[in-house]
């Protein structure tokens, strides 16, 4: 089966630092992939849609600024989080879609920590 | 505007049946999915419906019905490995996923 792999799987840093975090299409290219947040005890909120060679589509209240996506290939796309503030801290987790865009495959996702 | 909304928590007995309700107003739709999630961890697929009807998958099962906007999820024959939050989204016209909170369900003994 398809498998979308996330690294670094968790990561801590300092307030003001930058952290990028990978997510991999490992057996197929992925045309588009979406990246999400998710806080403790709450739900999924999609941040913004990843198609490869052009810019992302950010969610409403979204910092596209704060939030730097990069989709450079079919089986990579990058999520940067600048200058990371202790409310940065969660759960983000990717998906990629193959083909059709209801076959989307979960990432295992990454959890960051900002002291 | 996207919303959807699911209990925020079901209690269930092993070996019991359970139905997780979903109700959804979205702009656009091309789908409606569950997932599980269990702490810590991506969420799991479980079932995608498009089309009106029940759709059967083992223990699982998953109804739709587009003009009231509304799913559920049926789970029988729980097993306390089942205790997890089960996430309804929808797939909207930009092919993008929007989860309900999701319903955390606890099986007991």
């Amino acid at each position: 089966g398809a498998v979308v792999s996330q690294h670094p799987s968790w990561v801590i840093c300092k307030s003001g630092t930058s952290v990028k975090i990978e997510c991999r299409s490992l057996d197929f290219q992925a045309t588009t992939m979406f990246w999400y947040r998710q806080f403790p005890k709450q739900s999924l909120m999609l941040m913004a849609t990843s198609n490869e060679g052009s810019k992302a589509t950010y969610e409403q209240g979204v910092e596209k600024d704060k939030f730097l996506i990069n989709h450079a290939s079919l089986t990579l796309s990058t999520l940067t989080v600048t200058s990371a503030h202790p409310e940065d801290s969660s759960f983000y987790i990717c998906s990629a879609c193959e083909r059709e865009p209801y076959e989307q495959y979960f990432g295992p996702g990454t959890r960051l920590t900002v002291t | 505007g996207q919303n959807i909304d699911q209990p925020t928590e079901m209690t269930a007995t092993e070996g019991a049946i359970v139905q997780i309700n979903c109700t959804y107003q979205t702009s656009g739709f091309n789908g409606l999915f569950w997932y599980q999630q269990h702490a810590g961890e991506a969420p799991t697929f479980l079932s995608y419906n498009v089309l009106d009807g029940l759709e059967e998958k083992g223990r699982f099962s998953s109804f739709l019905s587009r003009s009231k906007g509304y799913s559920y999820l049926l789970l029988k024959e729980l097993q306390m490995k089942d205790s997890a939050s089960y996430l309804c989204a929808v797939l909207n016209s930009g092919y993008a996923l929007n989860f309900g909170k999701g319903t955390s369900l606890l099986v007991t003994p």
